[in-house]
């Protein structure tokens, strides 16, 4: 069964820092990688997706790296600011039944002003 | 805009009720999913559909029901045998490629539905 775990889980720095949060899965065999924000009380906006056959995405200020083998994701946040703050989770798609996302249990970032 | 709804925001139920929660997209997506989210935790898939009139069940299904009579709704009914109904309801869809492009959609959530049952 894959597992998927976010670290840490609670973070909080000063503006203009640069960040890095980190996803790590059981089992390599995945589809794709998908990176998400979310806002207290509401749903998850998309932030970067990862196909199984790339290395990395960029968005903004926001990058996101994959590397299957050893089962790890990470989310760089360059310049951060106090709109950043929110929930970061990211859920992997299952290679071997190509609907079912598993997610992990988010990083609640705080970036004080 | 495209997107998807949820429907109510918010919702309260008596114990030994069923409830059904709505969610409608006009993304023309082909799949779409039910999720719970509980305080501190991540999201525990309930169903999911790939497809008109056909669905499957997620990691905790017990409990729920779905119905999937037409591409843009995906409505779940809670139903009194859920143990724990109280959480946060997310619907979400996505589209489906085939072959080796079959996982490769993002996933677009919906605002969600607090259910509260007393």
């Amino acid at each position: 069964k894959q597992e998927v775990t976010q670290i840490p889980a609670a973070l909080s720095v000063p503006e203009g820092e640069n960040l890095v949060l980190n996803c790590s899965f059981t089992d390599s065999a995945i589809y794709n990688l998908q990176w998400f924000r979310q806002d207290p009380g509401k749903g998850l906006t998309s932030l970067l997706l990862i196909q199984s056959s790339q290395r990395e995405q960029t968005s903004g200020r926001l990058n996101a790296s994959l590397d299957k083998s050893s089962g790890r994701s990470t989310l760089y946040i360059a310049a951060s600011q106090p709109g950043d703050s929110a929930t970061y989770l990211c859920a992997v798609r299952l290679g071997t039944s190509g609907s079912r996302l598993t997610f992990g249990e988010g990083t609640q970032l705080t970036v004080n002003p | 805009d495209g997107g998807i709804t949820q429907s109510p925001k918010y919702l309260f139920r008596k114990e030994g009720q069923n409830v059904t929660l709505s969610c409608e997209q006009n993304l023309n997506h082909d799949a779409m999913y039910w999720y719970r989210q509980d305080p501190g935790q991540g999201l525990r898939l309930i169903y999911y559909s790939q497809i008109v009139n056909d669905f499957q069940k997620g990691d905790i299904a017990e409990g729920y029901s779905v119905s999937r009579e037409k591409k843009e709704s995906f409505p779940l009914t809670v139903t009194s045998a859920q143990k724990n109904p109280t959480a946060f309801y997310l619907c979400a869809s996505s589209a489906t490629g085939t072959g080796a492009n079959r996982g490769g959609s993002p996933l677009h959530f919906g605002n969600g539905t607090r259910l509260t049952v007393t």
